[in-house]
């Protein structure tokens, strides 16, 4: 059964320093998003992506964070100067149909941990 | 305002015996989606099932049932015969038609089946 790949599994990184997040959602799937979800707390919308450009963000989603899909199969997240409030369990998802409702499948997750 | 409500912080129960995870929603669009997702241990979060808001059938897979009541806004989950690999954390998550792209979690329930 087809399901979405994240990697790393877990990074650990020094405050400041940039991280990239890679993603590889299932094939036919058009809709592409970012959640996080710190330690012990529920998992928060960050951003979705579709026709590569942005449609919709939260306002946890601030300028350090951007997105994109280098290629016809990765997705990616890009926190520009960790801050140790960025550490979390992020999620990549992805959803398959366009223009109506359809239910988005989560990756495994990446552990993000700032020091 | 949109809003998913998990009143159980934390459930035990032993083996064998039924559960019932309470969710409460809310929201103004009367086109929405009710899900569940479950977070096992190792991090992963996975699709339990959707629901529509024009659909309040219950449904049962295997030991998993569902109860959908708009009169009370609650989409509430039952586990009949719990096991221990049922140990994890629920979350029942609702995306509207005024937002689609955006799933909307609870902050979810921890289940401890002890053997």
């Amino acid at each position: 059964e087809p399901e979405v790949t994240q990697t790393p599994s877990h990074q650990v990184t020094q405050m400041g320093q940039e991280v990239i997040l890679r993603c590889v959602p299932i094939s036919n799937h058009l809709y592409f998003y970012w959640y996080r979800q710190i330690l012990g707390q529920k998992v928060e919308f960050l951003v979705s992506f579709y026709n590569n450009e942005i449609s919709e963000k939260s306002e946890i989603f601030d300028d350090q964070f951007s997105v994109e899909r280098p290629d016809g199969s990765n997705f990616t997240l890009k926190i520009r100067s960790t801050k140790l409030e960025d550490s979390a369990m992020y999620f990549c998802a992805s959803r398959e149909v366009p223009g109506t409702h359809g239910t988005q499948y989560f990756g495994p997750g990446t552990r993000l941990t700032v020091l | 305002a949109q809003k998913v409500t998990q009143a159980q912080t934390e459930i035990s129960v032993v083996e064998k015996e039924d559960v019932t995870l309470d969710c409460v929603y809310e929201t103004r669009d009367t086109t929405y989606y009710l899900f569940w997702y479950k977070q096992p241990p190792s991090g992963e979060l996975v699709f339990l099932i959707r629901r529509n808001s024009f659909d309040e059938q219950n449904e049962i897979s295997g030991r998993y049932s569902w109860n959908f009541q708009k009169s009370t806004s609650s989409f509430n989950f039952t586990i009949t015969a719990s096991q221990v690999v049922d140990s994890a954390v629920y979350f029942c998550a609702l995306t509207q038609k005024t937002s689609y792209d955006k799933v909307i979690f609870g902050p979810g329930t921890s289940l401890s089946v002890i053997p």
